[in-house]
C-alpha cells in the first residue's frame, strides 16, 4: 500500500535559521497537501500541490512538489519561534482515491 | 459556525465497551474524513464521506468500527467491543467540494483502560 515518509523526523534550530523537511511516497500522487500541528493542537492546513514542479510560496515558507509527483519539500526562511509545531505531508494517491496519507511528521523546536 | 466540532473531547472507557463520538463540520461542507492519531505519528485516514455516502472506508479498520453520516450533515464514529490498542486521538476534518485542503476538529481523545 501506499506509505510516505518524511526527515527528519525531529529538528532543532536556532531562531533565525532555515529549516526544510521532505516527504517522500512510495507511489505516484495525485496532489499533496502540507499540515502545521502546535503542540497538543489539532492539524492546520497550509497548501495544496497538485502539479508536476509546482513551487509556492507563504510569506517565508515555500513548497515544492517534485517532477515525479513523488515527492515534496517545506523550506522554511528564518525560523522564528512562531513556527515551533510538526509539519506533515499528506498525500492523496493517483488511482482515483479520496483519502489522504499523512507522513510521519517533522517535529521542528525553534530556539530563541 | 466556529469550525469543526467534536464531542466528547475526552472519553475513557472500560475494554469491552462501546463508545460512540460525534463530529459536526463546519456548515454546508460536504466532505468529512476521520482519521485517528496516536503520539509521535501522523493522522491515519479511517473513513471518508461525501454528503452521507461512505465513499472509501480504510482496509485496516477492524469490523468494530462504524460510522455513519445520516443526513449529510453530522457524523458519528462508533467503536464496539473498544480494546486498550484503541486509545488514540480520533479526529474528524470536513472540507468543501473544489476546496483545497481541509478543516479540522479539536478531536477526542479515547482512553480505553
Amino acid at each position: 500500500g501506499q506509505q510516505v515518509m518524511q526527515i527528519p523526523q525531529y529538528q532543532h534550530v536556532q531562531e533565525g535559521e532555515d529549516f526544510t523537511t521532505y516527504c517522500n511516497s512510495s507511489t505516484t500522487l495525485s496532489n499533496i497537501q502540507w499540515y502545521k500541528q502546535r503542540p497538543g493542537g489539532h492539524p492546520v492546513f497550509l497548501i495544496q500541490l497538485v502539479k508536476s514542479g509546482e513551487v509556492k510560496k507563504q510569506k517565508r515558507l515555500t513548497f515544492q512538489f517534485g517532477e515525479a509527483k513523488k515527492n515534496s519539500s517545506l523550506h522554511i526562511t528564518a525560523t522564528q519561534t512562531t513556527d515551533v509545531g510538526t509539519y506533515f505531508c499528506a498525500g492523496r494517491g493517483s488511482s482515483g482515491t479520496y483519502k489522504y496519507i499523512f507522513g510521519t511528521g517533522t517535529r521542528l523546536k525553534v530556539l530563541a | 459556525d466556529t469550525g469543526v466540532s467534536q464531542n466528547p473531547r475526552h472519553k475513557i472507557t472500560k475494554r469491552g465497551q462501546n463508545v460512540t463520538f460525534r463530529c459536526d463540520p463546519i456548515s454546508e461542507h460536504n466532505r468529512l474524513y476521520w482519521y485517528r492519531q496516536t503520539l509521535g505519528q501522523g493522522p491515519e485516514f479511517l473513513t471518508y464521506f461525501q454528503n452521507e455516502a461512505q465513499l472509501e472506508k480504510s482496509r485496516l479498520l477492524s469490523d468494530r468500527f462504524s460510522a455513519e453520516r445520516p443526513k449529510g450533515s453530522f457524523s458519528t464514529l462508533e467503536i464496539q467491543r473498544t480494546e486498550q490498542g484503541d486509545s488514540a486521538m480520533y479526529l474528524c476534518a470536513s472540507s468543501a467540494a473544489g476546496a483545497e485542503g481541509a478543516f479540522f476538529g479539536q478531536g477526542t481523545r479515547l482512553t480505553v483502560v
